[in-house]
């Protein structure tokens, strides 16, 4: 299995504009998770979904921030306009249904000048 | 007060030393422990999983939980130069969690 694939792996970008992550969870997980890790705040959950369903988004910062999985081989999480203080890595990771441990993917370094 | 707290280190040891890694939280209704071990520029991977209060053993790896003072450890004996990385302890008050709350991470050095 290919693990948890994640793209862009490095994104540098201009405040204002729109910035797409993409990511592709272990074939067969029902769970996906997204993180926003930084020096600050440590790993943070913003959203997870289940079954391409969000059920909890309470750790999403602001409007400012969507996510979406519109099958259960895809997400995306979207920032639009991003500001420099959303600089950060942004970790996808998935998990089956019966488990506890949840697989990270590589991570995409987000950084908004 | 965040809900865990990790002294961020680092934490620097000579090869062969015993580390010990420790957290510490406020809420009460936290049973499942985790401790996750991240390496540079890569994702966190679960490297222990306890549930409650004990130890639990994992070759040179042993996590302990102590939940009457809301206090959890992670032992490392034999220490490598490859377990230098940043480890991260989490909980949750459900199993096969989805809302996992995580440790700042410690980051630890091993000197050969």
């Amino acid at each position: 299995d290919a693990g948890v694939i994640q793209s862009p792996r490095h994104e540098v970008t201009e405040m204002g504009q729109e910035v797409t992550l993409r990511c592709k969870p272990i074939s067969g997980h029902d769970y996906l998770f997204w993180y926003r890790q930084t020096m600050m705040r440590g790993l943070e959950l913003l959203i997870y979904f289940n079954n391409n369903v969000p059920i909890d988004d309470s750790g999403m910062p602001e409007d400012r921030f969507s996510a979406k999985m519109p099958n259960a081989s895809f997400s995306t999480l979207k920032i639009q306009p991003s500001e420099p203080r959303d600089s950060a890595v942004y970790f996808c990771a998935s998990r089956p249904s019966l488990g506890e441990t949840q697989y990270f993917g590589p991570g995409t370094r987000l950084l908004v000048l | 007060q965040k809900e865990v707290e990790q002294d961020p280190g680092p934490l620097s040891v000579p090869e062969g030393a015993i580390v010990s890694l420790n957290c510490t939280y406020s809420n009460s209704a936290f049973q499942y422990f985790m401790w996750y071990r991240q390496y540079s520029r890569k994702g966190p991977e679960l490297l222990m999983y306890t549930y409650s209060s004990g130890n639990k053993e994992d070759g040179r790896f042993t996590a302990q939980v102590d939940k009457s003072s809301k206090y959890i450890s992670l032992f490392i004996r034999d220490s490598q130069p490859s377990d230098s990385a940043t480890y991260l302890c989490a909980m949750s008050p459900y199993s096969s969690a989805s809302k996992i709350i995580f440790g700042s991470g410690t980051r630890l050095s091993i000197r050969p």
